[in-house]
């Protein structure tokens, strides 16, 4: 059950775009339409963002969008805003009924 | 809206235990799959256990297997986490979380603090 590897940090300014990848293996990530992404604002519970690889839940933006391609799933962030300022991570469906999330990524809106 | 509240968390030494429940309101909790979620402090997020809609599925981390124990009751639309044998390491936010198809959790409760001292 090893996690998804996310980079530490990203960072944009305003109204720029910027992506965070999620690598994982063919037997999570490449294997499943099961990943999602979560925003988490300090002291705050996670919020889903986009699952099943490209969906955004109702009330989501469509400045977010979620991709794929091959083991590495990606969420873009595009005009970035201040308010997008938090931790985010990946999950992907593992194959065994496990869950998998990444360890995360802080961006910083500069 | 949806909501779920957790409770139970707490200080408690190493080798105790604690009984987490979430409280679900606002949706048919009895047709969906839950989960529980559990972040250290300062750390990432991770996976503790699901359960599905009718107790009949029923999956661990490996970090917890053999000493946590999932269950529900529907009728009382609650979820509950027992804890076993904690250890300094199960010291997280645990949150409880539902499942909204096919493990993406869609709604998040605003979790519960559990301490263990060592």
């Amino acid at each position: 059950q090893s996690a998804l590897t996310q980079p530490p940090s990203a960072s944009g300014s305003p109204g720029q775009s910027v992506t965070i990848s999620c690598t994982g293996t063919s037997s999570d990530v490449g294997g499943y339409n099961s990943v999602s992404w979560y925003q988490q604002h300090p002291d705050k519970a996670p919020k889903l963002m986009i699952y099943e690889v490209t969906k955004r839940p109702s009330g989501v933006p469509d400045r977010f969008s979620g991709s794929k391609s091959g083991n590495t799933a990606s969420l873009t962030v595009s005009g970035l805003q201040a308010e997008d300022e938090a931790d985010y991570y990946c999950s992907s469906y593992e194959g065994s009924n496990i869950l998998l999330f990444g360890g995360g990524t802080k961006l910083t809106v500069l | 809206e949806v909501q779920l509240v957790e409770s139970g968390g707490g200080l408690v030494k190493a080798g105790g235990s604690l009984r987490l429940s979430c409280a679900a309101s606002r949706f048919a909790f009895s047709t969906y799959n839950m989960n529980w979620v559990r972040q250290a402090p300062g750390k990432g997020l991770e996976w503790v256990s699901s359960i599905n809609s009718g107790s009949t599925y029923i999956y661990y981390a490996d970090s917890v297997k053999g000493r946590f124990t999932v269950s529900r009751d529907n009728a009382k639309n609650s979820l509950y986490l027992q804890m076993n044998s904690l250890r300094a390491e199960d010291t997280a936010v645990y949150y409880c979380a539902r499942d909204g198809s096919f493990y993406y959790l869609d709604y998040w409760g605003q979790g519960t603090l559990v301490t263990v001292s060592s």
